[in-house]
């Protein structure tokens, strides 16, 4: 089954220590990508690949850094997690720009 | 402006037809989609639509599009609670990659 998978489902923490969302997608997708949702917000998106070893900034870039080592994984890290960065994260991939995007479930993230 | 609006809620009686309305200040995307976000859930493509067309239609669903005034719609007929989501009109572009998301219209159903 296509999907894309990401991990934890939920997560909270505490202000400060360091953290990874995994993600990873079964379709053979070149283009991945990490968005956050929040109320009255929509979505928008924190960093975005477009092929292994090719990432870039996407509209809410501070606080976050990804890697793409590997076609299937995007991991996306925190590495000072502060309470503004509670939030609802989606993992989405896409085989080309214009094509229909797939999104993981969802992480809930606080940090306390 | 954002790049994308949308009004935030939508009310319809169950049976009604809903009209959910997006504007975009970039044209330029080839294609433009609606998806539906459940309550809890990720996000899963609704529908899309070329941008060289002006409709198409998907058992219940049909969508608009008004290239000239970049106004894109999604009418759904027959609404039933199961159809109570969160619905966004992202398009590609605005960068070298990505979906540009609006803010996503709250559909509540009322029996």
């Amino acid at each position: 089954e296509a999907q894309v998978t990401q991990n934890p489902r939920y997560l909270i923490t505490v202000t400060g220590k360091k953290l990874t969302v995994t993600c990873s997608q079964n379709m053979n997708h070149e283009y991945m990508s990490w968005y956050r949702q929040d109320p009255g917000l929509g979505l928008r998106q924190i960093y975005y690949s477009m092929n292994v070893e090719v990432t870039d900034k996407g509209d809410v870039p501070e606080g976050y850094k990804v890697s793409r080592k590997e076609k299937r994984n995007f991991p996306l890290i925190l590495e000072s997690p502060s309470p503004n960065q509670t939030s609802l994260y989606f993992c989405a991939s896409r085989q080309g720009r214009n094509t229909e995007a797939f999104f993981g479930q969802g992480t809930r993230l606080t940090v306390v | 402006g954002e790049d994308v609006e949308q009004s935030l809620f939508l009310s319809v009686r169950e049976g009604d037809s809903s009209v959910i309305n997006c504007t975009y200040t970039d044209s330029s995307s080839t294609y433009l989609y609606w998806y539906k976000q459940e309550p809890g859930a990720g996000l899963q493509l609704l529908t899309y639509i070329f941008s060289n067309m002006d409709m198409k239609q998907d058992q219940r669903l049909t969508v608009l599009l008004n290239k000239k005034d970049k106004h894109l719609s999604l009418r759904i007929a027959d609404t039933q609670t199961g159809d109570s989501a969160i619905y966004f009109c992202p398009y590609s572009g605005g960068g070298a990659d990505g979906l540009t998301f609006g803010k996503g219209t709250h559909l509540i159903i009322q029996p």
